[in-house]
């Protein structure tokens, strides 16, 4: 079946305007995350979605930083006034309804440039 | 002490070699651990996953985990060039989230 997807693949943008980057997971999949990865460096936690309970945004670095997740499927993660270290690839995740052991399976991702 | 650690290598191995991949996290209520494989510009890829102590064995990978030493390792058996990436070690901590360690450089020379 088809896999995480995530759009756009590359997004250019000034410093301070904002983005809106998107994620749909495989369908089933109730858990959603986002990561950000800086050139050369591992995976940093952003947020963590589950079913209709309250996300987990502990990971977000500054209140410019938002996401939300429609019907439970496709999420869209929102950053405003972009700063230059936002550059980054974006990359989301999902995991399987029901799994016990929380195995994730990731997009392409979104690489974003700040000018 | 970072959450997941992993030698940043690189870790350089000839073809046909075994390459061995260590892990360690700080953790110790950790329940399933992950390899992830990522190419330069790429996602990662999921490899495998093991959540009990001993080896866990599939094609030419091999994962294992000492709970007890909260170490857990990954074995590539023969390796090819194509298996030249880098291989991030998850650890599933505290609510469904996962701890990525930095990654382990691996290159494959033919």
């Amino acid at each position: 079946g088809a896999g995480v997807s995530q759009s756009p693949s590359n997004k250019v943008t000034e410093k301070g305007k904002d983005v809106e980057l998107r994620c749909d997971p495989i369908s089933g999949h109730t858990a959603l995350y986002w990561y950000r990865q800086r050139l050369g460096q591992g995976l940093e936690f952003l947020i963590y979605f589950q079913g209709n309970s309250a996300p987990d945004k502990s990971g977000l670095p500054s209140d410019r930083f938002s996401a939300e997740r429609t019907g439970g499927s496709v999420s869209t993660l929102t950053i405003q006034r972009t700063q230059q270290e936002d550059s980054a690839v974006y990359l989301c995740a999902s995991s399987p309804l029901g799994s016990s052991y929380n195995e994730q399976f990731f997009g392409p991702g979104t690489r974003l440039t700040v000018l | 002490q970072k959450e997941v650690e992993q030698n940043s290598g690189p870790l350089s191995v000839p073809e046909g070699a075994i390459a061995s991949l260590n892990c360690t996290y700080s953790d110790r209520g950790s329940q399933s651990f992950f390899w992830y494989r990522q190419y330069s510009g790429k996602s990662p890829e999921l490899i495998m996953f093991i959540y009990s102590n001993g080896d866990k064995e599939d094609g030419r990978f091999t994962a294992q985990l000492n709970k007890a030493s909260q170490y857990v390792s990954l074995l590539i058996r023969d390796s090819q060039p194509s298996d030249s990436a880098t291989y991030l070690c998850a650890v599933n901590m505290r609510g469904n989230k996962l701890v990525f360690g930095a990654g382990t450089i691996l290159r494959v020379k033919s």
